[in-house]
């Protein structure tokens, strides 16, 4: 069964100071691995997809990286606005469902 | 480019009753996925429809069960509802296998 795990469950940055979340994934297979931020009673919304070892997707301050067991979140001087919870989800085998971490929640104080 | 809309927003029901959510995909997607999220958990597979056929199924009793339409809107409807159906209910959908969109998602409540 696939598994993934975020740490840590909850991070606090000041505005300007850099970080990182982790995902780290035991899966049989990857077929693709997804981060998703998801703001307060609001559905998920589609940041980045990563395929394979060593891919690397950015997007004005984040930037997604892969390894064979791992994929990391950075995050390059916060702004406030970037506080929500960040979702990393993976998919495997021959299906198509998503399997989801419990999430991060970004807290980004001005 | 009209994205994933489900709708109620809110529901509240009492234990024992049944609820149906519905779900109109993205343009263009064939593929739609149902997700329940309890507070401070990630979303939770529940199944997902491809052409109207069901393409997979995650750990939820049959009580929980769908329909795709030929538009590939879809419903997801609960029968004998229990305290612990109350969560977020997450709708998204796809073209085949590439990345799943959300909708914004229908908040029930079991009483």
């Amino acid at each position: 069964e696939d598994q993934v795990t975020q740490s840590p469950e909850a991070l606090r940055l000041q505005e300007g100071e850099s970080s990182s979340l982790n995902c780290s994934y035991t899966v049989s297979g990857l077929r693709g691995l997804f981060w998703y931020r998801q703001d307060p009673g609001k559905g998920p919304e589609f940041l980045f997809t990563l395929y394979s070892a060593g891919e690397e997707k950015e997007k004005e301050r984040l930037k997604a990286t892969l390894t064979k067991k791992e994929s990391f979140l950075h995050i390059t001087a916060p702004k406030p606005e970037d506080s929500a919870t960040y979702l990393c989800a993976v998919v495997s085998g021959a299906n198509s469902k998503l399997t989801f971490g419990k999430g991060i929640t970004l807290s980004v104080r001005p | 480019e009209t994205g994933v809309t489900q709708s109620p927003t809110h529901l509240i029901k009492t234990r024992g009753q049944q609820v149906t959510l519905r779900c109109s995909s993205q343009s263009g997607h064939n593929t739609v996925s149902w997700y329940q999220q309890a507070l401070g958990q990630g979303p939770q597979f529940i199944f997902q429809y491809y052409r109207e056929e069901e393409n997979g199924r995650g750990n939820f009793p049959p009580r929980f069960s769908g329909l795709q339409f030929p538009n590939y809107s879809s419903e997801l409807n609960v029968n004998a509802l229990e305290l612990d159906d109350s969560a977020l209910y997450l709708c998204a959908s796809s073209l085949t296998d590439n990345e799943q969109f959300f909708g914004p998602g229908t908040r029930l409540t079991v009483l």
